[in-house]
């Protein structure tokens, strides 16, 4: 059983749906990443969190440490949002990160 | 916002052959530079991680003879794949953390480097 596990690992949506991307760890981590990666392969850094919640834009990301969760929020999405989003935390003091599978998001017209 | 940099952003390569990937912090100095892995379809995963003036740490299955990383300086990390073969074709990603952060867990990803090895 992987560390990081995403839910769901593909989700199809139409333009203007509200999104939401799970991700659950089993280990006590320290901060929790929300990563975008597109169809060409960059990778854009979302969010980095530790506690609580964020907001950027129409996306949310929030975190509960005690149950060892997290979610990933897109209001109104729209086709430019379709990418892989991935989930990925740091454990301990350390700068390393162990990711997860991946969510693969296709919005459509 | 913190930028990095990847060069080149795609590479072929005949089998047998070195390759040299370039990672530059472009606007802040990185203490830590790390590179990732990531195949087709799967996520991505830590290959080693590199200080600036000291050798880098491999993770666990990574050759350090294969996978030669050099931290020279505060802005560029260089992975060369060394007698690269078909099956080292991968994506290869490099993200960067600043000396300065507040935070220990920020860090900020290059844009990827396509390598193919015929």
């Amino acid at each position: 059983k992987n560390e990081v596990e995403q839910s769901p690992q593909n989700l199809t949506a139409q333009e203007g749906e509200f999104i939401t991307i799970n991700c659950s760890y089993s280990v006590g981590i320290s901060a929790l990443h929300w990563l975008q990666q597109h169809p060409g392969g960059g990778i854009v850094s979302l969010f980095m969190l530790s506690s609580g919640k964020k907001k950027h834009g129409r996306l949310i990301a929030t975190i509960n440490i005690q149950e060892k969760h997290s979610s990933l929020h897109i209001t109104a999405s729209h086709p430019r949002d379709s990418a892989v989003y991935i989930c990925a935390v740091n454990t301990g003091t350390a700068s390393k990160l162990t990711f997860g599978t991946g969510t693969r998001l296709q919005v459509t017209l | 916002g913190a930028v990095v940099s990847q060069h080149p952003s795609w590479v072929i390569c005949k089998s047998g052959t070195s390759v040299k990937i370039e990672c530059r912090s472009l606007d802040f100095q990185a203490t830590t530079m790390f590179w990732y892995r990531q195949f087709p379809k799967q996520s991505l995963m830590l290959m080693a991680t590199s200080n600036e003036g000291s050798k880098a740490t491999y993770e666990q299955g990574v050759e350090k003879d294969k996978f030669l990383i050099n931290h020279a300086s505060l802005t560029l990390s260089t992975l060369t794949v060394t007698s690269a073969h078909p099956e080292d074709s991968s994506f290869y990603i490099c993200s960067a953390k600043s000396g300065t952060s507040r935070f220990f867990y920020e860090q900020y990803f290059g844009p990827g480097t396509r390598l193919t090895v015929t």
